[in-house]
């Protein structure tokens, strides 16, 4: 049981250069989202989808866009890296209202 | 919005000794959840409270909802080298709402 997949695990970019972090779940869950985790910061929700065709901003989208065109995947696209996206990626998937989030291992990202 | 105080941000404690943490919130939470994240990998749920007053244990870990559904603590007994990690809480308001509320975590560290 796979859970949820995120691909890659690192990447190092250049400025102005752009890049799709993919996540997939395999547990048929309605609500997907992204975080970025920053040293002292927790986890901040850049943007969340709650079922194919339906996304919504969070906490810091500016800078991503994600689409939903299916319940399995949600991928987050950085159109031009900038230094301040260098960042700890998370996605999570949840089954229901009020029901836990399963996060995927992340993808480390460096932006140079 | 709303905004979880965890506490205390980190502990560094003996092997064997108990440890106990808090988070509170300004508002109230219909759902409580404690994730431990090891290094460089993803958050994993440890203990689902959906009551207020819930009490629930797994292993040596043991959380509770707060009556006022304002706060929700995680005690670990007999700590152990694998404890180390950072503890997230995170609340759900409940209703048609999927978003968690994360607090900023605390690392502990357990010296053998």
């Amino acid at each position: 049981n796979a859970g949820v997949t995120q691909t890659p695990k690192f990447q190092v970019l250049k400025t102005g250069q752009s890049m799709t972090l993919q996540c997939a779940q395999d547990m048929n869950h309605e609500y997907m989202s992204w975080y970025r985790q920053d040293p002292g910061m927790g986890l901040r929700l850049i943007h969340y989808s709650v079922g194919a065709g339906i996304t919504d901003q969070g906490e810091v989208p500016n800078g991503y866009n994600v689409s939903r065109s299916t319940t399995e995947d949600f991928p987050l696209r950085l159109l031009s890296a900038a230094p301040s996206q260098t960042s700890v990626y998370f996605c999570a998937s949840q089954r229901g209202y009020n029901q836990p989030q399963h996060f995927g291992d992340g993808t480390r990202l460096s932006i140079l | 919005g709303q905004q979880l105080n965890q506490s205390p941000q980190s502990m560094f404690i003996q092997e064997g000794e108990d440890v106990s943490m808090n988070c509170t919130s300004s508002s109230i939470f219909n759902t409580w959840l404690w994730y431990k994240q090891d290094p460089g990998e993803g958050p994993v749920l440890l203990i689902a409270l959906y009551k207020a007053g819930e009490l629930t244990s797994n292993g040596r870990l043991t959380a509770q909802f707060g009556i006022t559904r304002k706060d929700s603590f995680l005690n670990i007994s007999a700590s152990i080298p694998s404890d180390v990690g950072i503890y997230f809480c995170a609340g759900n308001s409940g209703g048609s709402n999927y978003k968690l509320t994360f607090g900023k975590g605390t690392l502990l560290t357990v010296n053998p």
